[in-house]
């Protein structure tokens, strides 16, 4: 199993510029996140999916985009980039909502300038 | 709404040496609380959790945590350091399920020889 897989690894935008961040997971989870890691803070959650065509906002949603048509795959998008973005991104996922074991995919890091 | 604090920003301990990283959360009701150990580079792996029960929690790679409710803590422990434990480490709390979980900000452990 390659578990949770993301790409790009690293990623440098311009304002304004739109992008897709891609979260891959082969593990059959139900659950999957994305969550921002920025210093002094903590991870904290942008989107999650408790299932194939189901989203929901967690608590920094405001400037992202997310969709869920596949149990495998929870891409985030970037609208139109803002230097506020700028930190690394994780993806994880989990057999279900109530299951706390998540998975944490490499993590991606976006620069916007 | 929960809260959790890592006292330490930044941990040094010789190898051989014994470890207690802090963690101090705030939360209305019985806690769900985690560790979770982040590998430069890598993402997040769980080290162990707590949900009820046994205060003494045993984990992964030879860490424990013990769960004292009269002060708010849950801190993460292991006798004896090895080079490979430089990382860095998140507690996180919530209710029991994953869209609700908050993090520290970790504490950051360099080991010396």
């Amino acid at each position: 199993n390659a578990g949770v897989t993301q790409t790009p690894k690293f990623q440098v935008l311009k304002t304004g510029q739109s992008m897709t961040l891609q979260c891959a997971q082969d593990m059959n989870h139900e659950y999957m996140s994305w969550y921002r890691q920025d210093p002094g803070m903590g991870l904290r959650l942008i989107h999650y999916s408790v299932g194939a065509g189901i989203t929901d906002q967690g608590e920094v949603p405001n400037g992202y985009n997310v969709s869920r048509s596949t149990t495998e795959d929870f891409p985030l998008r970037l609208l139109s980039a803002a230097p506020s973005q700028t930190s690394v991104y994780f993806c994880a996922s989990s057999r279900s909502y109530e299951d706390n074991e998540q998975f944490f995919g490499p993590g991606t890091r976006l620069t916007v300038l | 709404a929960q809260s959790v604090t890592q006292p330490d920003i930044h941990i040094t301990v010789s190898e051989g040496a014994s470890l207690e990283l802090r963690c101090n959360y705030s939360y209305g009701a019985t806690p769900y609380l985690f560790w979770y150990v982040q590998s430069p580079g890598q993402g997040l792996q769980l080290l162990l959790k707590y949900f009820s029960g046994d205060t003494l929690v045993q984990g992964i790679k030879g860490f424990e945590a013990e769960f004292k409710r009269s002060q708010s803590s849950f801190n993460l422990r292991k006798p004896s350091v090895h080079w490979s434990d430089a990382a860095e480490y998140f507690c996180a709390v919530g209710p029991g399920n994953n869209n609700d979980m908050r993090f520290g900000a970790g504490t950051r452990l360099t080991v010396k020889p």
